[in-house]
């Protein structure tokens, strides 16, 4: 079974910092990796498709980048209101979400 | 506009079933599959299992086999996860999902919380 390893687990930064999250595949993916945001009380919102297609709508501070084991999803200037926990998800096999990393503001 | 709308708060014995809707609207239905995702006080995101609503082809996760069931009804747009022999570990958020070839979850209902207590 692919295992995903998605790190840290939190973070602390301030405003206008540049955030970077990571994701590792235990095999290789492809490409076949997303990215989602959840807020407190709310369904996750897919930010990230296939990698590094940023889903219309979400603004361009977002983005994905990687493909066959390592990824990576970065916020390059981080703003009050993406406080919040992020998630990977594969699907080269059957959808798994990594363990998600939560963004504070320092 | 897209969105999936689901049924209420639940609260059930341990042993018993709940079956929670998901009911769809703003888009072809039969054009997309359905996954379900929970999610427990605190935890992560748990994929259990997507439903096409073109033919009704499932997948389960392994963990949930025997004990899930999805359906859909295309007459009224609406997809149905049902979980019996209930454990105090199903208490959770159980989130619907529109899956973009079935895998690409790009709208999601509004959670359903289901608490599993004696």
């Amino acid at each position: 079974d692919i295992q995903m390893t998605q790190s840290p687990s939190s973070l602390s930064a301030s405003v206008g910092d540049r955030v970077t999250i990571t994701c590792q595949a235990s095999q290789d993916i492809s490409n076949y990796l997303n990215w989602y945001q959840q807020k407190p009380g709310k369904a996750p919102k897919l930010l990230i498709y296939d990698a590094s297609n940023l889903e219309t709508g979400v603004p361009s501070r977002f983005s994905g980048s990687g493909s066959g084991t390592d990824f990576t999803f970065t916020i390059s200037s981080l703003q009050p209101e993406d406080i919040a926990t992020y998630y990977c998800q594969q699907y080269d096999n059957l959808p798994l979400f990594g363990g998600g990393t939560k963004v504070e503001i320092k | 506009q897209v969105q999936l709308v689901q049924s209420g708060a639940e609260v059930k014995k341990p042993g018993a079933s709940v079956k929670v809707s998901c009911k769809a609207s703003g888009y072809t239905f039969t054009s997309y599959g359905i996954s379900w995702v929970r999610q427990a006080p605190g935890q992560g995101l748990e994929w259990m299992g997507w439903i096409s609503a073109y033919n009704g082809n499932t997948n389960y996760a392994q963990k949930l086999q025997g004990r899930v069931t999805m359906t859909t009804d295309t007459s009224t747009s609406t997809a149905y996860m049902e979980l019996r022999s209930l454990r105090s570990d199903d208490t959770a958020v159980y989130y619907c999902a529109r899956g973009r070839q079935l895998v690409v979850f790009d709208y999601w209902g509004q959670g359903t919380l289901v608490t599993v207590s004696s």
